[in-house]
């Protein structure tokens, strides 16, 4: 069966530090998508990127970074510089467990203190 | 803008009442799902529709039921026979293919009173 883990259940950090937020997939698809989203207090899931398993370069969009390492089976997730804006939940999806459905992970709640 | 609208917000219902959520995409998107999110919790799948007329069970369907009468809408129904329905709603549509991802509704806050 597919599964997500997301370890960190709350993370707590002051603006601009650095923070890494993990995420270790299980699959047995030998091609497949893995998906990180952001749910503001607001509720709505906002996209953040979208990444497939035949690419392992890191990924870079602003402060964002992601790092996927298929041989561990990770794909962690990097704010650099953090904002009180960044405060969030954060979930992994991995697209498996049947045709286009995502397993969405418990969520890290990110919580950014100025 | 095309986009996926939930109504109401939030809504209320005594114990022992049926209530139905709406959503509808104007993406045109195949495929569409609805999740339940707990406080503290991830999201978990309820019904999923892949095309219209055609609909699968998540994995805790007991208690709600669905309909696909129309791409563009996929309405929830909550019965008397879930036991604990105060939760947040989200639904997400796509198109069809696992390289694509959801975009999501703004939910719909349920509360039982």
């Amino acid at each position: 069966a597919q599964k997500v883990t997301q370890a960190q259940t709350e993370i707590s950090v002051v603006e601009k530090e650095d923070v890494t937020l993990d995420c270790v997939y299980e699959t047995r698809d030998t091609t497949y998508y893995l998906f990180w989203y952001k749910q503001p207090p607001s509720g709505e899931l906002v996209f953040l990127i979208r990444r497939n398993s035949f690419d392992e370069q890191n990924e870079i969009s602003g402060r964002y970074s992601w790092n996927f390492q298929k041989s561990t089976s990770s794909f962690n997730f990097t704010i650099t510089a953090s904002q009180v804006v960044d405060s969030a939940v954060y979930f992994c999806a991995p697209g498996g467990g049947g045709y286009n459905k995502l397993i969405f992970g418990a969520g890290t709640r990110l919580a950014v203190h100025p | 803008d095309g986009g996926i609208t939930q109504s109401p917000k939030y809504l209320f219902r005594k114990e022992g009442q049926n209530v139905t959520l709406s959503c509808e995409q104007n993406l045109n998107h195949d495929a569409m799902y609805w999740y339940r999110q707990d406080p503290g919790q991830g999201l978990r799948l309820i019904y999923y529709s892949q095309i219209v007329n055609d609909f699968q069970k998540g994995d805790i369907a007991e208690g709600y039921s669905v309909s696909r009468e129309k791409k563009e809408s996929f309405p929830l129904t909550v019965t008397s026979a879930q036991k604990n329905p105060t939760a947040f709603y989200l639904c997400a549509s796509s198109y069809q293919g696992q390289n694509y991802g959801y975009t999501f509704g703004s939910g719909t806050r349920l509360t039982v009173v």
